[in-house]
């Protein structure tokens, strides 16, 4: 069965720092990956995903993600934070044999600060 | 409709109702999912559906919830019998359904349900 961690339930970070929300997965099979961000009062929306390809993988807002398959980590990325960027973040995880379910991690909340 | 509705928004209900969850889906997504997501907490997978396979119920908390999709495309997740633990935001998704490259879940706004 699969599963996703993400250890952290929130991140501190100043604007234009860089930030990392890090995750970490397991399946029986190769790996889908996939970042979901959830602003306030509004939908979850996708950031990203790694199929299969360049371990490093570049999306929406500037994010990007590399997968490490040796540490079985997808950790997200953004070289300089933006106060906008403070959401809910969520890692989720597809088996390549395991049809179409999909788990998603407990999420990160991220604060960036002015 | 250009993206994912659920319906109704809010939901509030007496303990021992059943309630009933709309979704509709993107036009020409073969694949629909459920999930919970309690306050404070995670997206909890529930079930799947894609095109005419049987759908995976693996995630049903239990045998008083259960969903089903008409002609492939609208679906509605019933809960018979609610419970006070049953509230939460129900979130329905869905997408192409074809080759993984083209897996990108799209979310619908939720649902909201309070059982009093």
């Amino acid at each position: 069965a699969q599963s996703v961690a993400q250890p952290e339930d929130q991140v501190n970070v100043a604007e234009g720092n860089p930030l990392t929300v890090k995750c970490t997965y397991s399946v029986s099979g190769n790996p889908y990956l996939f970042w979901y961000v959830q602003y306030p009062n509004r939908g979850l929306q996708f950031l990203l995903k790694y199929i299969t390809g360049d371990n490093l993988v570049k999306g929406s807002y500037g994010f990007e993600a590399e997968f490490n398959k040796s540490q079985t980590s997808f950790h997200l990325k953004k070289p300089s934070a933006l106060v906008s960027d403070s959401a809910l973040y969520f890692c989720a995880v597809r088996d390549d044999g395991g049809g179409f379910k999909t788990i998603f991690g407990a999420g990160t909340r991220l604060f960036v600060k002015a | 409709g250009a993206g994912v509705s659920q319906s109704p928004s809010n939901k509030v209900t007496e303990k021992g109702k059943d309630v009933e969850l709309r979704c509709d889906p993107i036009s020409g997504h073969t694949a629909l999912y459920w999930y919970r997501q309690s306050l404070g907490q995670g997206l909890e997978f529930l079930i799947y559906f894609q095109g005419n396979s049987a759908p995976d119920k693996s995630g049903l908390p239990s045998d008083r919830f259960s969903a089903e999709r008409t002609g492939g495309s609208v679906s509605t997740l019933t809960i018979q019998r609610t419970q006070q633990e049953d509230s939460a935001v129900y979130l329905c998704a869905s997408s192409l359904g074809g080759a993984a490259i083209q897996e990108t879940q799209y979310f619908g706004p939720g649902t909201r349900l309070l059982v009093l």
